[in-house]
């Protein structure tokens, strides 16, 4: 089972529309959370990290924390046609130190 | 220039044959990473190494394994290849093991 579930698989949203991802892990040993941006073609990103409870923004991206139930979102306002890639969010599991990838969420902007 | 470069970035070859995939880091970190993105974009962790020490194997098949000459490389290596490992092959290093990863180009590699 992974251990990392990112929804919807797939998002198209109008140009300057909000997009929103959503991110789950289903082990109580994550303390970390990365979301990254993969643009067709190309390696990941990152984005944004973010660790403790609430939001955090930065220019149009903005990411929130529920520790308690090990969810984030990434929200992402005034969508443009760059913003087009896969969005993959990505936890880390203390005990471990390793990174678990999600299958990630395939955002679309249409102009 | 400072980043992960990786080499070849497209490979094909023949189910049975050995390939090895370069990836060098030139920001000074100390931990380096092999990840696994199959068809679905997938990312699995291969393999980390933090100061030349293997940290994490995560159920790799044996026929793959790590080469490092100094923290700033870590080489992969593929004995007997087969059509399962038609992947893009990610090289990733972050300053420490709870850091943020920096990733490379990748290499896509074909089994026939």
């Amino acid at each position: 089972q992974q251990k990392v579930q990112q929804s919807p698989e797939s998002l198209i949203v109008p140009e300057g529309g909000m997009a929103s991802l959503n991110c789950t892990s289903s082990d109580r040993n994550v303390d970390y959370f990365w979301w990254y941006r993969q643009h067709s073609g190309k390696s990941p990103k990152m984005l944004m990290s973010i660790f403790s409870n609430g939001e955090k923004e930065e220019g149009r991206f903005t990411v929130h924390l529920n520790k308690a139930s090990l969810h984030t979102s990434l929200h992402i306002r005034d969508s443009q046609p760059s913003d087009s890639a896969l969005y993959l969010c990505a936890a880390r599991m203390s005990n471990y130190n390793v990174l678990y990838f999600g299958s990630g969420t395939k955002l679309t902007v249409e102009p | 220039e400072t980043a992960v470069f990786q080499t070849p970035n497209y490979h094909v070859t023949q189910v049975g044959n050995e390939v090895s995939f370069n990836c060098k880091q030139t920001l000074g970190h100390d931990t380096m990473y092999w990840y696994k993105q199959d068809s679905k974009k997938l990312l699995k962790i291969m393999f980390s190494y933090n100061n030349k020490q293997l940290i994490v194997n995560e159920t790799v098949p044996r026929r793959f394994s790590p080469q490092s000459s100094d923290k700033a490389h870590l080489n992969l290596r593929i004995k007997s290849v087969e059509p399962e490992d038609s992947a893009v092959y990610l090289c990733a290093s972050s300053p420490g093991l709870q850091d943020t990863q920096y990733f490379g180009p990748g290499t896509r590699l074909l089994v026939l």
